[in-house]
């Protein structure tokens, strides 16, 4: 998924431990997401960003905080972890004719 | 909430057509329709997406009702690889994009 990458790919945490998930992407798209999928569910929207600067909270916002300190960039940071948190984590970005682009996803496991 | 309604699954044969079903009846004039769908634990692919007009790409075909309530997904000759969840949103400009809890497709072979 040349375009949007994320890192780390993988993740092991203890809870109470802290960590920022990065997602960085080469298209100069405006806006960038951040979803979660536990096994089994469909995704869910934790924050968003509709251009450099801004940020919005989406469905599950709780227990996270995002930063976009430029056009490239939208980190997710997990300052407290905590086993309801493990999930896959999926940055996406929005091209020109609307749809969304995702990158290849996160997997944290918070024990 | 998502704005859509779709069936958790559905089956079909290899080879015939997957019509995939989406109900999306609070619509507003401005919102398009759009379809993803997503293989294993891979991130959701584009597939297609439109406003009132059916629209056709290399992918699959979608049809929108005249009211826009509903609009149906065609894969006109499924395949195995096209086992996936597939989900339908609607939306309009870069605000909070929902996903609902899509369909689960088997393909029979």
């Amino acid at each position: 998924n040349a375009g949007v990458t994320q890192t780390p790919k993988f993740q092991v945490l203890k809870t109470g431990q802290s960590m920022t998930l990065q997602c960085a992407q080469d298209m100069n798209h405006n806006s960038m997401y951040w979803y979660r999928q536990d096994p089994g569910m469909g995704l869910r929207l934790i924050y968003y960003s509709a251009s450099e600067g801004t940020t919005d909270k989406g469905e599950v916002p709780n227990g996270y905080n995002v930063s976009r300190l430029n056009k490239r960039e939208f980190s997710l940071r997990l300052e407290s972890a905590a086993p309801s948190q493990t999930s896959v984590y999926f940055c996406a970005i929005t091209r020109n004719t609307g749809e969304l682009f995702f990158g290849e996803g996160s997997r944290l496991t918070v024990l | 909430d998502a704005k859509t309604t779709q069936p958790p699954s559905m089956d079909c044969a290899e080879g015939r057509a997957a019509n995939l079903p989406c109900n999306h009846s609070t619509i507003s004039g401005n919102e398009y329709v759009y379809w993803y769908r997503q293989i294993h634990s891979q991130g959701p692919q584009y597939i297609i997406h439109g406003l009132k007009n059916n629209e056709t790409n290399e992918m699959a075909s979608l049809i929108i009702t005249e009211d826009r309530k509903s609009s149906t997904l065609i894969l006109p000759h499924a395949t195995l690889r096209d086992t996936a969840v597939y989900y339908c949103i609607v939306r309009v400009g870069d605000d909070k994009i929902i996903f609902g809890k899509g369909t689960r497709l088997h393909i029979l072979p």
